[in-house]
């Protein structure tokens, strides 16, 4: 089955912590995004990669970090510098060159306490 | 700078009636336009999406949507809606200069009433 994973679907942390969302994809695609989403706010591009080892930050980097060693995986980290951490993340790919439809992983909500 | 414009943060219709979902965008050039649905705590699901030709495009769930250029427009439409239809709707644009990312707008959240 084709698709993206993000786990865990749920995720608690304490302040101060950082915590590494899982997102991975089978669709071979070679683009892939991370979005955060807080309510009434739509979706915010946080980083994007568009090839291995390579990536570049979106709207609100900050307190992020991302690392692409893999096509299939892009890992997000939450660092302790995030100051509002607690959201809903949502993990993209995109498909082939010239098409610009992205399609979304199930998403991950953290918590913060 | 692009940007999205949903005006309608809530919208209630009774189940079997039309629906119209409004969506109005900023662009510098064509745009590539997108509508998604979200249901509670679920990822994004693309209903349809625009490219070129045919302004009118016919979407998955009996969704479409019409593209008019003049009025910066890209509404969404469904004839009779269900209950299964309530959910969180998102208009979005591309691209941003490239392969990152789309802009999207707050999202409209659609009640069904019986």
């Amino acid at each position: 089955d084709g698709g993206i994973t993000q786990s865990p679907k749920y995720l608690f942390r304490k302040e101060g912590q950082n915590v590494t969302l899982s997102c991975e994809q089978n669709l071979n695609h070679d683009a892939m995004y991370w979005y955060r989403q807080d309510p009434g706010q739509g979706l915010r591009l946080i980083y994007y990669s568009q090839i291995v080892n390579d990536f570049q930050k979106g709207d609100i980097a900050e307190g992020y970090s991302v690392s692409r060693e893999k096509k299939e995986s892009f890992p997000l980290t939450v660092t302790s510098a995030q100051k509002n951490p607690t959201a809903f993340y949502l993990c993209a790919t995109k498909t082939e060159a010239g098409s610009y439809e992205q399609y979304f992983g199930p998403g991950t909500r953290l918590t913060v306490t | 700078a692009q940007s999205v414009t949903q005006p309608d943060i809530h919208i209630t219709v009774s189940e079997g009636a039309s629906l119209e979902l409004r969506c109005n965008y900023s662009y510098g050039a064509t745009p590539y336009l997108f509508w998604y649905v979200q249901s509670p705590g679920q990822g994004l699901q693309l209903l349809l999406k625009y490219f070129s030709g045919d302004t009118l495009v016919q979407g998955i769930k009996g969704f479409e949507a019409e593209f008019k250029r003049s009025q910066s427009s890209f509404n969404l439409r469904k004839p009779s809606v269900h209950w299964s239809d309530a959910a969180e709707y998102f208009c979005a644009v591309g691209p941003r200069g490239g392969a990152d990312g789309l802009t999207f707008g707050k999202g409209t959240h659609l009640i069904i009433q019986p």
